[in-house]
């Protein structure tokens, strides 16, 4: 079957670093995508991996291993801002997006 | 990147009228577009894809003949919210490809539908 999990919630301190873990178990995958969600607004892209490895853009990079089912977003330097909820998602054979439910990402000072 | 634009941002309406909502792709053509729904701390929920020119594809336990979809153009779709009720409240949010086999998907700055 079609499965993502991600922890549902994590607290992490203005300027430190955070990983925010994904698992996912997808017929056909055909890569997994990173988004970032600010309360009641639309989601917006951070990344997307389908070969296993590190990739880097700036304060946050996403990590792929295929094998393990397993991806990481990693998130530096945070800021205020970053306080949002992070959404894991896989892609499958048909092209189609199986969304994880979101980790909550709360900053404090 | 690309731009996606959806219209209404917010709408309240009575029990039992119906609510469109609309999904615009500014700079590209969108030969597929997919309509989410929200409900508060979970996922995303995918309630259908359309295919311009073509009829929606409604995933399970999604009633068409209540969202209605219509994806007229390579640069529009709509989605009613037909007899709207409470239990229909709820943030919709459109995302549109410019392919098949693109892989980012824009998306659209959501709709909180509220009904009373």
């Amino acid at each position: 079957g079609q499965n993502i999990d991600q922890p549902t919630e994590m607290t992490a301190t203005e300027g430190a670093i955070v990983q925010i873990n994904c698992t996912y178990q997808t017929s056909g995958f055909n890569g997994l995508f990173w988004y970032q969600q600010h309360a009641g607004e639309a989601p917006t892209f951070l990344s997307y991996n389908v070969l296993d490895g590190l990739e880097e853009k700036g304060r946050f990079s996403s990590f792929l291993s295929r094998s393990k089912g397993y991806s990481y977003l990693l998130l530096k330097e945070l800021q205020m801002k970053d306080s949002a909820s992070y959404l894991c998602a896989s892609m499958d054979s048909n092209y189609q997006l199986i969304w994880g439910a979101g980790t909550k990402l709360i900053i404090k000072p | 990147g690309a731009v996606v634009s959806q219209h209404p941002s917010w709408v309240i309406c009575k029990s039992g009228t119906s609510v469109k909502i609309e999904c615009r792709s500014l700079d590209f053509q969108a030969t597929t577009m997919f309509w989410y729904r929200q409900f508060p701390k979970q996922s995303l929920m995918l309630m259908a894809t359309s295919n311009e020119g073509s009829k929606a594809t409604y995933e399970q336990g999604v009633e068409k003949d209540k969202f209605l979809i219509n994806h007229a153009s390579l640069t529009l779709s709509t989605l009613t919210v037909t007899s709207a009720h409470p239990e229909d409240s709820s943030f919709y949010i459109c995302s549109a490809r410019t392919g098949e086999r693109d892989t980012e998907a824009f998306f659209g700055q959501g709709t909180r539908l509220t009904v009373v």
